[in-house]
């Protein structure tokens, strides 16, 4: 059975940083790529970024580049995602997702974890 | 803002079919594949359709979609209560590289 588990969220203040994880089993990680999409309180879906099977390409959402860094550890079959200098407006519950095709970009997100809710305030 | 634009809300009676349509662009839907996920609230999204047109595994045949152009759709036929949730429309965007989802339709089973 496909199973993605995120963890790391909690309450941080302004200007804080969160490192979240995602475990992963029932499927070979290395096998696929993989993202990471949040969604804010009674707001739709906002992908946020995504890192390839091969490890060539890495993609930021505009809202978090240069304030987020995506990582992964297949000896751990485990995903990341570093956020630094948090604003209230990252505020979400943030969710990994499998990426079904692996065609270099994000295409088919096919599994999803049940997330992890990052509050970002004073 | 989303790039991909959905109607906010559609209805019908047990029984109907519904479509929800998903309107984007020449970088976005033009030119990439198109899936649809559904998510009840409180819970986390999932599949339904990929690759623009095939069903995800475990998704009923009353599930079909279509592409055409910068414009997709889904539509549910014979609805049933199970079936409300908000549906989102979703492709990369070889503009901003970035992979945009839809605003979003929920679906309401009168």
């Amino acid at each position: 059975e496909v199973q993605l588990v995120e963890s790391g969220g909690g309450l941080v203040q302004p200007g804080g940083s969160l490192r979240l994880s995602c475990v992963v089993s029932g499927f070979n990680f290395d096998s696929h790529s993989m993202n990471w999409v949040r969604q804010a309180p009674g707001k739709g879906l906002e992908w946020i970024s995504y890192f390839s099977r091969n490890d060539i390409s890495r993609y930021y959402a505009a809202s978090v580049r240069g304030r987020c860094t995506i990582s992964r550890d297949n000896a751990k079959n485990t995903l990341y995602l570093e956020i630094h200098s948090l604003r209230p407006e990252d505020t979400a519950v943030y969710y990994c997702a499998r990426d079904y095709l692996g065609i270099g970009v994000p295409a088919t997100l096919d599994y999803w974890g049940l997330g992890t809710p990052v509050t970002v305030s004073s | 803002q989303s790039v991909l634009t959905q109607p906010p809300s559609v209805s019908g009676t047990p029984g109907q079919r519904v479509t929800i349509s998903c309107s984007g662009g020449s970088s976005n839907i033009g030119s990439n594949t198109l899936n649809w996920y559904r998510q009840v609230p409180g819970t986390a999204p999932k599949l339904v359709i990929y690759n623009n047109n095939q069903r995800h595994s475990g998704v009923p045949d009353r599930f079909s979609a279509s592409k055409s152009g910068t414009s997709a759709s889904l539509a549910i036929r014979g609805l049933q209560s199970e079936d409300e949730a908000e549906y989102y429309c979703a492709s990369w965007d070889d503009g901003p590289k970035e992979y945009v989802f839809g605003t979003g339709t929920k679906v309401t089973v009168l």
